[in-house]
């Protein structure tokens, strides 16, 4: 089936540091990448829809200059936790959308645990 | 808005049958999907139905939907221990590609 990583699995990081967030379909092209946020023993919440060669889609709420996403080439998305703070903390997850198939699919990695001291 | 909504907790014993229900309020759903997290990792994809269907069964796993009352159902035969996992439904409505997730229904199975 396809495949979708995600690098590092987990980050450790003092509090004002940046961190990025890799995410790559390794079998596949994804137009569309989307990622997500898990706080603990809680649902995925969308943070942003990112478009190939174009600007993130990003949901209300979620800051754009303080989460930078970068979608460069059909095979990876980058998230980018800028000044990172301690309420950052949280299990990030992307997901992709095979462009070959339909609507239905949707790929997610293994998720990047984040802990900002 | 979309809503999607889940039972907490399930415990079942070993052999016996799960069922985790899930309800969601978009009338413009597309497609229905179960997924499966186990401890600190990601989400697996169990199987999905799309909008226009009642049922679909995937060897062990069957999916119920009934379009009229909102509600969608996994019923897990034969439940083995390695079952064990929190189990997401998530909805897809038409003019949005990203998914909307319920709140988790952590299943729990006793040997």
């Amino acid at each position: 089936g396809a495949v979708v990583s995600q690098h590092p699995s987990w980050v450790i990081c003092k509090s004002g540091t940046s961190v990025k967030i890799e995410c790559r379909s390794l079998d596949f092209q994804a137009t569309t990448m989307f990622w997500y946020r898990q706080f603990p023993k809680q649902s995925l919440m969308l943070m942003a829809t990112s478009n190939e060669g174009s600007k993130a889609t990003y949901e209300q709420g979620v800051e754009k200059d303080k989460f930078l996403i970068n979608h460069a080439s059909l095979t990876l998305s980058t998230l980018t936790v800028t000044s990172a703070h301690p309420e950052d903390s949280s299990f990030y997850i992307c997901s992709a959308r095979d462009r070959k198939k339909g609507q239905e699919t949707q790929y997610f990695g293994p998720g990047t645990r984040l802990l900002v001291l | 808005g979309e809503d999607v909504e889940q039972s907490l907790f399930l415990s079942v014993r070993e052999g016996d049958s799960s069922v985790i229900n899930c309800t969601y309020t978009d009338s413009s759903s597309t497609y229905l999907y179960w997924y499966k997290q186990e401890p600190g990792a990601g989400l697996q994809l169990l199987t999905y139905i799309f909008s226009n269907m009642d049922m679909k069964q995937d060897q062990r796993l069957t999916v119920l939907l009934n379009k009229k009352d909102k509600h969608l159902s996994l019923r897990i035969a034969d439940t083995q221990t390695g079952d064990s996992a929190i189990y997401f439904c998530a909805e897809r409505w038409a003019g949005r590609r990203a998914l909307t997730f319920g709140s988790g229904t952590r299943l729990q199975v006793q040997p």
